[in-house]
């Protein structure tokens, strides 16, 4: 079964820090995405990567900045985390290079920014 | 712009009640199409899929959903629902020309009675 892990569950950070969010999945999947949930909004995605050291914007992209040095890991960034960067953070994987296969979703990360 | 509407935010039923939820698209192009569903405290996991083919798909634990290509609708049907499926649900739409942009509606959340 795919195991899509992320490092944190809970996190509060404050404003004006640079905060990482980490993503690991044991799959050898090609895709890896960044989405945030918020109520009422569903998910929107930030970011995704469909290869080591490639990234495309998602919807909402601006604040944050992603990393993938190996394929197995994909990284969130916030620069500079302001309150409204408060949300649920979900990380996913998917294989093939179509984009199309469903997504392999991670616990969330609950984020505070105070 | 693209969008995926799910019309009911919040649904309560008793056990052994029929479901529909609705879903909706605004994207006349080849779709594929997902209801993934995020039990209390878990993460979100797939519950069904339609690629090509036979309109009717059936998923886990009974539901089932149905690809109205005329009326851009993708809803999911369970005949008799359990306290179990209290969950949020969501209807996702892959834009079906390759492309890694999948598009989640706002959610339903589903509370059963027992």
């Amino acid at each position: 079964d795919v195991k899509v892990t992320q490092s944190s569950r809970y996190l509060v950070k404050r404003t004006g820090e640079k905060v990482f969010l980490e993503c690991v999945q044991d799959m050898d999947h090609e895709n890896m995405f960044w989405y945030r949930q918020d109520p009422g909004l569903g998910l929107r995605l930030i970011y995704f990567s469909y290869d080591v050291k490639m990234k495309e914007k998602g919807d909402i992209p601006e604040g944050y900045s992603v990393s993938r040095e190996k394929k197995e890991r994909f990284s969130l960034i916030l620069e500079s985390a302001s309150t409204n960067q408060t949300s649920m953070y979900l990380c996913a994987s998917s294989w093939g290079q179509l984009g199309n296969q469903p997504q392999h979703f991670g616990d969330g990360t609950r984020l505070s920014i105070l | 712009a693209q969008s995926v509407s799910q019309h009911n935010h919040h649904v309560i039923l008793s056990e052994a009640a029929s479901l529909e939820l609705g879903c909706n698209y605004s994207y006349g192009g080849t779709v594929n199409l997902f209801w993934y569903v995020q039990y209390p405290g878990q993460h979100l996991q797939l519950l069904l899929k339609y690629f090509s083919g036979d309109p009717l798909v059936k998923g886990i634990k009974g539901f089932e959903a149905e690809f109205i290509k005329s009326k851009f609708s993708f809803n999911l049907r369970k005949p008799s629902v359990q306290w179990s499926d209290t969950a949020e649900y969501f209807c996702a739409v892959n834009l079906g020309t390759g492309g890694f942009k999948t598009i989640f509606g706002a959610g339903t959340r589903l509370f059963v009675k027992a």
